[in-house]
């Protein structure tokens, strides 16, 4: 079956640091990837998103490269700020087969970036 | 934009009462979806309604029932609450699979 594995936090980072939150994935199709950020007492919002190879979606100032080779979706960000402090979840949306429901999300990585 | 719309936002059951949690769409998706989150377990789907008229089970459906009421609404009832229940429940839906999913800001549900 389809799982996604993310980098175990929690994450603290300073202003300004540089941020890598690692995602790998198996799937049996040809998934779409999303990394989606959760800010306290919130839903889910969606970040950025690559539906095929090599694709690199980005958004705020994040960005994240579809490797299928390394069947890997890693989040960077080259200056966090306060703001960003949330959880963030890999996702993937499996296209195979007609399963129209398959999101799977990894288990979240809480950040806090200090001031 | 209202987008996706949960109510209750927070509720506290006793062990053994039902309880329908309700969501709201207003964006004209087709597909709908019920998840828990839980600590350390991230999101786990209960349900998913593919289209108008159609639920199926996701990965940890028991204990759960659902309804499609019409387009926009997709319910989820607890017939016999049970402490194991204590979560998260979040409401989302899409256009179609390969498109993101939106999501609601939650109900928080606590059983004693």
């Amino acid at each position: 079956g389809n799982s996604v594995t993310q980098m175990e936090g929690p994450v603290t980072l300073s202003e300004e640091a540089f941020l890598t939150i690692n995602c790998t994935y198996t799937a049996t199709g040809y998934p779409s990837l999303f990394w989606y950020v959760q800010y306290p007492g919130e839903g889910l919002q969606l970040l950025l998103k690559a539906t095929k190879a090599d694709d690199k979606g980005s958004n705020k100032g994040f960005e994240a490269t579809y490797r299928k080779e390394t069947t890997s979706f890693h989040l960077e960000k080259g200056s966090v700020q306060v703001s960003d402090s949330a959880v963030y979840f890999c996702a993937l949306s499996d296209n195979s087969g007609g399963s129209n429901y398959k999101l799977t999300f990894g288990k979240g990585t809480l950040l806090t970036v200090n001031p | 934009n209202a987008g996706v719309t949960q109510t209750p936002k927070f509720q506290v059951l006793k062990t053994g009462q039902s309880m329908t949690l309700q969501c709201a769409q207003d964006m004209n998706h087709n597909s709908m979806y019920w998840y828990r989150q839980d600590p350390g377990m991230g999101l786990r789907l209960i349900y998913y309604s593919a289209s108008e008229g159609t639920t199926d089970k996701g990965e940890v459906p028991n204990g759960y029932n659902v309804s499609r009421l019409n387009k926009r609404e997709f319910s989820l009832r607890l017939e016999s609450a049970a402490p194991s229940q204590t979560s998260v429940y979040f409401c989302a839906s899409s256009v179609r699979f390969d498109q993101p999913q939106h999501f609601g800001d939650g109900t928080r549900l606590s059983i004693l």
